[in-house]
């Protein structure tokens, strides 16, 4: 099982908001990490978004707006990137990833299709 | 302005050994907290993390790939070099070298490695 899971691909409207997750392994529990979003779009390197550890532990990227924010549902042991008032360029892939076990570990990407 | 450029050869035949530099301007990689590490993207696929080296000389390594990485710094010359043994078609991807300062903040463009006989 991967140590982080992104579902592939995830479908909102303009104007909409739209809540991607980051779901960690069985037995690594999503609270003692920060999460740390990235924004890919094509023929273009990652580019970094926020992190998220807790209210008080969080980090906005550079220029990102502030309608790109960071959560986590302890419950389902994931970390979430909620993106409100979706527009036509956030049109992207969207990747997580945690430093575990002195590496650092990304997951699989969501695909994210502004319709 | 911080900027990062990686540079290679595009292509390289299977068991080669790939060099990758990452030639850096706008910061020191020996100033205390900075870190650059190299990640690499398959086509259509995910990106995967691969070597990181810090301003105090520590390196870490993919699990997976430890035995053919070996990451390094030249302060005076501003680069990082990465060396990847025995390269394999599974290996061409586009290598990123990327700054980590709170995040990893800055990005090279990247560069496309072809593994082809």
């Amino acid at each position: 099982q991967a140590v982080l899971t992104q579902p592939a691909s995830l479908s909102a409207s303009p104007g909409a908001s739209a809540s991607l997750t980051c779901t960690l392994r069985s037995g690594i529990n999503v609270g003692t990490y920060r999460i740390y979003w990235y924004q890919q779009k094509p023929g273009s390197p990652p580019q970094y978004l926020l992190r998220y550890k807790s209210d008080s532990d969080k980090q906005q990227g550079s220029g990102v707006p502030s309608r790109f924010s960071g959560s986590k549902d302890a419950s389902a042991n994931a970390g979430i990137l909620l993106i409100s008032g979706l527009q036509s360029e956030d049109e992207a892939d969207y990747y997580c990833t945690i430093w575990h076990s002195s590496a650092w570990v990304f997951g699989g990407g969501t695909k994210l299709t502004v319709l | 302005q911080v900027t990062l450029k990686e540079s290679g050869p595009a292509l390289v035949k299977p068991t080669q050994t790939l060099t990758l530099t990452c030639t850096f301007s706008g910061f020191s990689v020996s100033t205390s907290g900075m870190r650059v590490s190299w990640i690499r993207q398959p086509p259509g696929k995910a990106l995967e993390w691969l070597a990181r080296i810090d301003w105090d000389d520590e390196k870490f390594y993919s699990t997976s790939l430890k035995t053919r990485l070996t990451i390094s710094k030249d302060t005076s010359k501003n680069q990082v070099v990465l060396t990847m043994t025995n390269m394999d078609p599974v290996d061409t991807a586009t290598y990123y070298c990327a700054r980590f300062l709170g995040a990893f903040d800055i990005w090279g463009q990247g560069t496309m490695v072809t593994v082809s006989s």
